[in-house]
């Protein structure tokens, strides 16, 4: 099957912990994204990476880091979690360029207590 | 401010077999477009993408652009039940391929 791909489905943690999300995708993609969904639904985006090379960090505080093991993957962290981070973090993939339709995996829902 | 205006904003209810439109327009110049549907708690599901301005898909589902007036509509036609959820429009300008996306109109099918 190919698609995107994210585990865990939902994680629930408290303030001050380190929690990390996978993303994997198989539609031979070089380009992926993390975009974060809040309770209102607004969608923002949080990173993109191209061939394992950070290219964009739209103003994400430092307690977030994107990890990148090959174009295929693209993981992320967050050291310390926030009451603020409680959202859904979606995960893409695309081709760089022109053809640059985005496919979305399922999403993790994240809730800090 | 807000990069991407949707409307009708928020929600929008319809009979079933209604037609309904919805829009999206764009502060800046821009490389492409694309429309997403999402059921609540579902995943982000692709209905249209446009680098070329113009697309249409399926019988109910066309989409119409105008990239000099930096607007794009949704159009669906023969509304079913099944088609309630929430419609999302992006667009992206930069050279980085990033997505930017309104805010969301939730479409309400009634019977």
């Amino acid at each position: 099957e190919t698609a995107v791909f994210q585990t865990p489905n939902y994680h629930v943690t408290q303030v001050g912990n380190e929690v990390s999300f996978n993303c994997k995708q198989t539609l031979g993609h070089d380009t992926m994204y993390w975009y974060k969904q809040d309770s209102k639904k607004l969608l923002k985006i949080m990173f993109s990476y191209n061939n394992k090379q950070l290219i964009v960090n739209e103003t994400v505080p430092r307690r977030f880091s994107p990890q990148s093991s090959d174009k295929a993957h693209l993981n992320l962290r967050i050291k310390s979690v926030e009451p603020e981070d409680s959202a859904v973090y979606l995960c893409a993939s695309s081709f760089r360029g022109w053809d640059a339709e985005q496919f979305f995996g399922p999403g993790t829902r994240l809730t800090v207590l | 401010g807000q990069q991407v205006q949707q409307s009708p904003p928020a929600s929008l209810v319809l009979q079933e077999g209604e037609n309904a439109e919805l829009q999206c327009t764009y502060s800046t110049t821009l490389n492409s477009m694309q429309w997403f549907y999402q059921r609540p708690g579902g995943r982000l599901v692709s209905l249209l993408y446009s680098p070329s301005w113009a697309e249409q898909r399926g019988g109910r589902l066309t989409s119409s652009a105008a990239s000099n007036e930096s607007r794009s509509s949704l159009h669906i036609s023969s509304s079913q039940i099944t088609d309630s959820g929430t419609y999302l429009c992006a667009m992206e300008r930069s050279n980085y391929n990033v997505l930017y996306f309104g805010s969301g109109t939730k479409l309400t099918v009634e019977p």
